[in-house]
Protein backbone atom coordinates (compact mmCIF):
# COMPACT_ATOMS: atom_id res chain seq x y z
CA UNK A 1 0.00 0.00 0.00
CA UNK A 2 1.55 3.34 -1.04
CA UNK A 3 1.54 6.12 1.86
CA UNK A 4 0.98 9.51 1.57
CA UNK A 5 3.19 10.81 -1.22
CA UNK A 6 4.14 14.41 -1.74
CA UNK A 7 5.68 15.94 -4.42
CA UNK A 8 8.24 18.04 -4.73
CA UNK A 9 10.46 17.08 -2.02
CA UNK A 10 12.37 19.80 -2.24
CA UNK A 11 10.85 23.29 -3.99
CA UNK A 12 13.44 26.34 -4.12
CA UNK A 13 11.32 30.00 -5.06
CA UNK A 14 12.85 33.21 -5.42
CA UNK A 15 10.77 36.01 -3.56
CA UNK A 16 7.08 36.85 -5.53
CA UNK A 17 7.20 33.45 -6.84
CA UNK A 18 4.41 31.25 -6.48
CA UNK A 19 4.58 27.51 -5.05
CA UNK A 20 2.53 24.75 -5.68
CA UNK A 21 2.66 21.78 -3.15
CA UNK A 22 0.90 18.96 -4.06
CA UNK A 23 -0.85 16.06 -1.96
CA UNK A 24 -1.82 12.33 -2.80
CA UNK A 25 -3.44 10.86 0.09
CA UNK A 26 -3.61 7.17 1.06
CA UNK A 27 -5.75 5.20 -1.39
CA UNK A 28 -9.39 4.89 0.48
CA UNK A 29 -8.81 8.57 2.86
CA UNK A 30 -11.06 10.95 1.93
CA UNK A 31 -9.73 13.26 4.28
CA UNK A 32 -6.50 15.93 3.80
CA UNK A 33 -4.70 18.17 6.58
CA UNK A 34 -1.66 20.71 5.75
CA UNK A 35 0.86 21.16 8.67
CA UNK A 36 3.87 23.60 8.53
CA UNK A 37 7.16 23.02 10.14
CA UNK A 38 9.21 25.74 10.77
CA UNK A 39 12.79 25.22 11.25
CA UNK A 40 13.68 24.11 14.93
CA UNK A 41 9.60 23.66 16.13
CA UNK A 42 6.78 21.55 16.12
CA UNK A 43 3.74 21.09 13.14
CA UNK A 44 1.22 23.83 13.04
CA UNK A 45 -2.43 22.81 11.74
CA UNK A 46 -3.10 24.77 8.83
CA UNK A 47 -5.82 23.50 6.73
CA UNK A 48 -8.30 20.52 6.96
CA UNK A 49 -10.12 19.40 3.77
CA UNK A 50 -12.64 16.50 2.93
CA UNK A 51 -12.79 16.14 -1.43
CA UNK A 52 -14.22 19.35 -2.80
CA UNK A 53 -14.40 21.13 1.06
CA UNK A 54 -12.74 23.10 3.34
CA UNK A 55 -13.18 21.75 6.54
CA UNK A 56 -11.50 24.06 8.81
CA UNK A 57 -9.15 26.57 7.94
CA UNK A 58 -8.50 28.32 10.79
CA UNK A 59 -4.33 28.05 10.44
CA UNK A 60 -4.03 29.34 7.32
CA UNK A 61 -2.42 32.89 6.37
CA UNK A 62 -5.41 35.48 5.73
CA UNK A 63 -3.57 36.06 2.85
CA UNK A 64 -1.58 34.47 -0.18
CA UNK A 65 -2.23 31.08 1.19
CA UNK A 66 -4.70 28.76 -0.33
CA UNK A 67 -5.58 25.00 -0.58
CA UNK A 68 -7.93 22.51 -2.09
CA UNK A 69 -8.69 19.27 -2.60
CA UNK A 70 -10.76 18.64 -5.84
CA UNK A 71 -13.19 15.76 -6.67
CA UNK A 72 -9.91 13.92 -8.72
CA UNK A 73 -6.67 14.37 -8.40
CA UNK A 74 -4.23 15.06 -5.38
CA UNK A 75 -4.55 18.03 -2.98
CA UNK A 76 -3.00 21.29 -3.67
CA UNK A 77 -1.60 24.27 -1.14
CA UNK A 78 -0.84 27.31 -3.09
CA UNK A 79 1.54 30.44 -1.88
CA UNK A 80 1.32 33.14 -3.91
CA UNK A 81 4.17 36.00 -4.14
CA UNK A 82 6.26 33.60 -1.57
CA UNK A 83 8.34 35.46 1.17
CA UNK A 84 11.49 34.25 2.98
CA UNK A 85 9.51 33.55 5.88
CA UNK A 86 7.36 30.91 3.82
CA UNK A 87 10.76 28.48 4.12
CA UNK A 88 9.35 25.86 5.81
CA UNK A 89 8.45 21.93 5.51
CA UNK A 90 4.79 21.53 4.80
CA UNK A 91 3.70 18.29 5.62
CA UNK A 92 0.61 16.75 4.27
CA UNK A 93 -1.70 14.10 6.58
CA UNK A 94 -4.42 11.55 5.05
CA UNK A 95 -7.21 9.61 7.00
CA UNK A 96 -9.87 7.48 6.14
CA UNK A 97 -12.77 9.19 7.62
CA UNK A 98 -13.93 10.88 10.64
CA UNK A 99 -15.38 8.23 13.58
CA UNK A 100 -18.04 9.31 15.45
CA UNK A 101 -16.38 11.50 17.79
CA UNK A 102 -14.30 13.57 15.62
CA UNK A 103 -11.36 11.73 16.06
CA UNK A 104 -9.16 9.92 13.81
CA UNK A 105 -5.95 8.51 13.24
CA UNK A 106 -3.50 10.65 10.89
CA UNK A 107 -0.65 9.30 8.07
CA UNK A 108 1.86 11.52 7.27
CA UNK A 109 3.90 12.15 4.27
CA UNK A 110 7.81 12.86 3.84
CA UNK A 111 6.89 16.95 3.52
CA UNK A 112 7.81 19.42 1.18
CA UNK A 113 10.96 21.20 2.09
CA UNK A 114 10.47 25.18 0.38
CA UNK A 115 13.16 27.07 0.13
CA UNK A 116 12.56 30.77 -0.64
CA UNK A 117 15.66 32.35 -1.77
CA UNK B 1 -6.38 27.17 23.23
CA UNK B 2 -5.58 23.78 23.27
CA UNK B 3 -1.38 23.28 23.88
CA UNK B 4 1.02 21.07 24.50
CA UNK B 5 3.97 20.82 26.63
CA UNK B 6 6.52 18.37 26.08
CA UNK B 7 10.38 18.34 28.17
CA UNK B 8 12.84 20.09 26.30
CA UNK B 9 16.03 18.03 24.57
CA UNK B 10 17.85 16.60 23.53
CA UNK B 11 17.94 13.97 26.03
CA UNK B 12 21.30 12.00 25.54
CA UNK B 13 20.97 8.07 26.64
CA UNK B 14 23.15 4.81 26.24
CA UNK B 15 22.25 1.94 24.77
CA UNK B 16 19.46 0.25 27.14
CA UNK B 17 19.17 2.49 29.45
CA UNK B 18 15.22 3.19 30.60
CA UNK B 19 13.51 6.43 28.90
CA UNK B 20 10.73 8.79 29.88
CA UNK B 21 9.86 12.02 27.56
CA UNK B 22 7.09 14.17 29.50
CA UNK B 23 4.52 15.25 27.83
CA UNK B 24 1.47 17.26 29.06
CA UNK B 25 -1.42 19.53 27.85
CA UNK B 26 -4.63 21.43 27.79
CA UNK B 27 -7.71 20.90 25.95
CA UNK B 28 -11.09 21.74 25.44
CA UNK B 29 -12.83 17.86 26.42
CA UNK B 30 -11.02 14.26 26.03
CA UNK B 31 -8.97 14.56 22.95
CA UNK B 32 -7.34 11.29 21.47
CA UNK B 33 -3.34 11.48 22.54
CA UNK B 34 -1.15 10.55 20.05
CA UNK B 35 2.98 10.10 19.96
CA UNK B 36 4.65 10.44 16.66
CA UNK B 37 8.32 10.06 15.76
CA UNK B 38 10.08 11.58 13.14
CA UNK B 39 13.59 10.73 11.53
CA UNK B 40 16.06 12.80 10.26
CA UNK B 41 14.78 14.01 6.46
CA UNK B 42 11.57 12.14 7.02
CA UNK B 43 7.87 12.79 7.75
CA UNK B 44 6.12 11.67 11.05
CA UNK B 45 4.84 7.92 11.80
CA UNK B 46 2.61 7.42 14.46
CA UNK B 47 4.38 5.58 17.14
CA UNK B 48 1.39 5.01 19.42
CA UNK B 49 -2.31 6.34 20.89
CA UNK B 50 -4.52 6.25 23.21
CA UNK B 51 -8.05 7.13 22.83
CA UNK B 52 -9.82 7.55 26.12
CA UNK B 53 -8.71 7.90 30.02
CA UNK B 54 -6.39 5.29 31.07
CA UNK B 55 -5.89 3.71 28.12
CA UNK B 56 -2.36 2.48 27.49
CA UNK B 57 -0.79 2.60 23.99
CA UNK B 58 1.69 0.66 22.98
CA UNK B 59 4.41 -0.36 19.99
CA UNK B 60 7.77 -1.44 19.42
CA UNK B 61 8.41 -1.27 23.35
CA UNK B 62 7.77 2.19 23.41
CA UNK B 63 4.55 2.97 26.33
CA UNK B 64 2.18 5.73 27.04
CA UNK B 65 -0.53 6.14 29.45
CA UNK B 66 -3.49 8.71 28.93
CA UNK B 67 -3.89 10.24 32.55
CA UNK B 68 -6.78 12.17 32.02
CA UNK B 69 -6.42 13.68 35.73
CA UNK B 70 -2.60 14.97 35.28
CA UNK B 71 -3.44 15.76 31.74
CA UNK B 72 -0.19 13.47 30.63
CA UNK B 73 1.01 11.03 28.08
CA UNK B 74 4.56 10.38 29.27
CA UNK B 75 6.18 8.19 26.74
CA UNK B 76 8.20 5.62 28.11
CA UNK B 77 10.81 2.82 26.85
CA UNK B 78 12.82 0.19 28.90
CA UNK B 79 15.63 -0.32 27.04
CA UNK B 80 16.34 2.46 24.02
CA UNK B 81 18.43 1.19 20.96
CA UNK B 82 20.66 3.18 18.60
CA UNK B 83 17.96 3.59 16.44
CA UNK B 84 15.51 4.93 18.56
CA UNK B 85 17.23 8.36 17.73
CA UNK B 86 14.85 10.59 16.09
CA UNK B 87 12.71 13.40 17.36
CA UNK B 88 9.64 12.96 19.33
CA UNK B 89 6.38 14.50 19.06
CA UNK B 90 3.11 14.18 21.46
CA UNK B 91 0.29 15.61 19.88
CA UNK B 92 -3.67 15.35 21.34
CA UNK B 93 -6.32 17.02 19.48
CA UNK B 94 -8.90 15.21 16.92
CA UNK B 95 -9.28 16.48 13.23
CA UNK B 96 -6.58 19.04 14.05
CA UNK B 97 -3.30 17.81 16.16
CA UNK B 98 -1.95 19.99 18.42
CA UNK B 99 2.19 19.03 18.54
CA UNK B 100 4.63 20.49 20.49
CA UNK B 101 8.09 21.91 19.87
CA UNK B 102 9.44 17.96 20.07
CA UNK B 103 11.94 16.03 21.82
CA UNK B 104 15.02 15.04 20.24
CA UNK B 105 16.57 11.59 21.84
CA UNK B 106 19.99 11.02 20.87
CA UNK B 107 21.28 7.44 21.74
CA UNK B 108 24.88 6.38 21.72
CA UNK B 109 26.25 2.61 21.89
Amino acid sequence: NAGVMQNPRHLVRRRGQEARLRCSPMKGHSHVYWYRQLPEEGLKFMVYLQKENIIDESGMPKERFSAEFPKEGPSILRIQQVVRGDSAAYFCASSRYRDATGKNEQFFGPGTRLTVL
Amino acid sequence: GDSVTQMEGPVTLSEEAFLTINCTYTATGYPSLFWYVQYPGEGLQLLLKATKADDKGSNKGFEATYRKETTSFHLEKGSVQVSDSAVYFCAPGADKLIFGTGTRLQVFP
